[in-house]
């Protein structure tokens, strides 16, 4: 079980705009920044924000993130059969001293 | 441009150690700000990281390791090792290394490499 919370799936219709939870605690996202991944099996994971917020370069602005208290979301609009892919929420928990993950969401295109 | 590639043996046997190395191109693992890090996918599972290492500091392991995990950089080689002992079938998976912006935010990969333990 992992210690951030997301929902296992989520899904969309093109073009549709779709958000992804991710609920921690104040051991991590409640005093960490959150980051969030990209990740298609078989392939390189894809940092898509960093520092709660921060897009890397080349990551398009259909990609946003949020984070409220122990809680963050990141919302991907204009929904693209290419965005189907597992999301990653990461944050650093000061408990346990290390990177964690949240268990990840299947994100399905229809 | 920055590029990592992981190299290591793809079937490791139960109770031995596995061994991966990451060698960097385009750029140094001596580069203030950044640091070096490995994560894996286990088959059906999710991404998790094993820990991280800056070029001149101490490792951060995942506690979860249970102390099996050992990460070194030669900055003379430009490439950073990851040394996993007792292996079970639980550690099979895809291993990736990366660097990180900071400790957490890992923005540029490797492809990976399937690591699978078995007799």
């Amino acid at each position: 079980q992992s210690v951030l919370t997301q929902p296992p799936s989520a899904s969309g219709t093109p073009g549709q705009r779709v958000t992804i939870s991710c609920s921690g605690s104040n051991s991590n996202i409640g005093t960490n920044t959150v980051n969030w991944f990209q990740h298609l099996p078989g392939t390189a994971p894809k940092l898509l924000v960093y520092t709660n917020t921060q897009r890397p370069s080349g990551v398009p602005d259909r990609f946003s993130a949020s984070k409220s208290g122990t809680s963050a979301s990141l919302a991907i609009s204009g929904l693209q059969s290419e965005d189907e892919a597992d999301y990653y929420c990461a944050a650093w928990d000061d408990n346990l001293s290390g990177v964690i993950f949240g268990g990840g969401t299947k994100l399905t295109v229809l | 441009q920055l590029q990592l590639q992981e190299s290591g043996p793809g079937l490791v046997k139960p109770s031995e150690t596995l061994s991966l190395t990451c060698i960097v191109s385009g750029g140094s693992i001596s580069s203030t700000g950044h640091y070096w890090g490995w994560f894996r996918r286990p088959p059906g599972k999710g991404l998790e990281w094993i820990g991280n290492i800056y070029f001149n500091g101490s490792p951060y392991y995942n506690p979860s390791l249970r102390s099996r995990g050992t990460i070194s950089a030669d900055t003379s080689k430009n490439q950073f090792s990851l040394k996993l002992s007792s292996v079970t079938a639980a550690d099979t998976a895809v291993y990736y290394c990366a660097r990180l912006r900071g400790v957490v935010a890992a923005d540029s990969w490797g492809q990976g490499t399937l690591v699978t333990v078995s007799s």
